[in-house]
């Protein structure tokens, strides 16, 4: 079965740490890849998506490693805010769905 | 103004009763689709539309059934709710990827529904 794997968590830290979540996907032929961020009981948000190069937006930093199959996610300083469920995203299949990883839950305490 | 909005925000309903969640965009995307969200199961596609006039079976659809009134509105419906299906349910747009895979995905704020 084509999945997203994700650790679960929570990852409980304290403010300005570092933390680095990752992902893992099954099909080698996946062309897009996401984070998306959840707040509880809200609907999911984009953080970032995530391209061959890698990228960085802030305090966040995203990477591939196609090869791997492999996506992280790196969030320096970490503030209250950042406290959420952080959701690994890729389209299995290549096709133009996203399957959803259950998502890693991030706790950022004073 | 939301991008997305959904209605109702929250409903519940007995069993066996006939229920419609709907769906409607402002961001001008063709393609539609509806999750519902289950503690951890994570997000599951229901149903998923690519333009008005095509309608796609996705993970879970049993159940189920869609209406794409237009291109702004996709409608989901339990012909009879059953309490397995309280869970929190998404719409969600995107807009075509031009470079293949799938574009950003753009969620309603959710509908929480129980079935007793």
């Amino acid at each position: 079965r084509k999945e997203v794997e994700q650790d679960p968590g929570p990852f409980n830290v304290p403010e300005g740490a570092t933390v680095a979540f990752n992902c893992t996907y099954s099909n080698s032929a996946s062309q897009s890849f996401f984070w998306y961020r959840q707040d509880c009981r809200k609907e999911p948000k984009l953080l970032m998506s995530v391209y061959s190069s890698g990228n960085e937006d802030g305090r966040f930093t995203a990477q591939l490693n196609r090869a791997s199959q492999y996506i992280s996610l790196l969030i320096r300083d970490s503030k209250l805010s950042d406290s959420a469920t952080y959701l690994c995203v890729v389209n299995l299949e290549g096709y133009s769905t996203l399957t959803f990883g259950k998502g890693t839950m991030l706790l950022v305490s004073p | 103004d939301a991008d997305v909005t959904q209605t109702p925000r929250n409903r519940i309903t007995k069993t066996g009763k006939r229920i419609m969640l709907e769906c409607s965009q402002t961001k001008g995307h063709d393609r539609m689709y509806w999750y519902r969200q289950d503690p951890g199961l994570g997000l599951r596609l229901i149903y998923y539309s690519f333009d008005v006039k095509d309608i796609n079976k996705g993970e879970i659809s049993d159940g189920y059934s869609v209406s794409r009134q237009a291109q702004a509105k996709f409608s989901l419906s339990l012909e009879s709710a059953i309490p397995n299906q309280t869970a929190l349910y998404f719409c969600a747009t995107s807009d075509f990827a031009e470079s293949g895979g799938a574009d950003t995905q753009y969620f309603g704020p959710g509908t929480r529904l129980t079935v007793l």
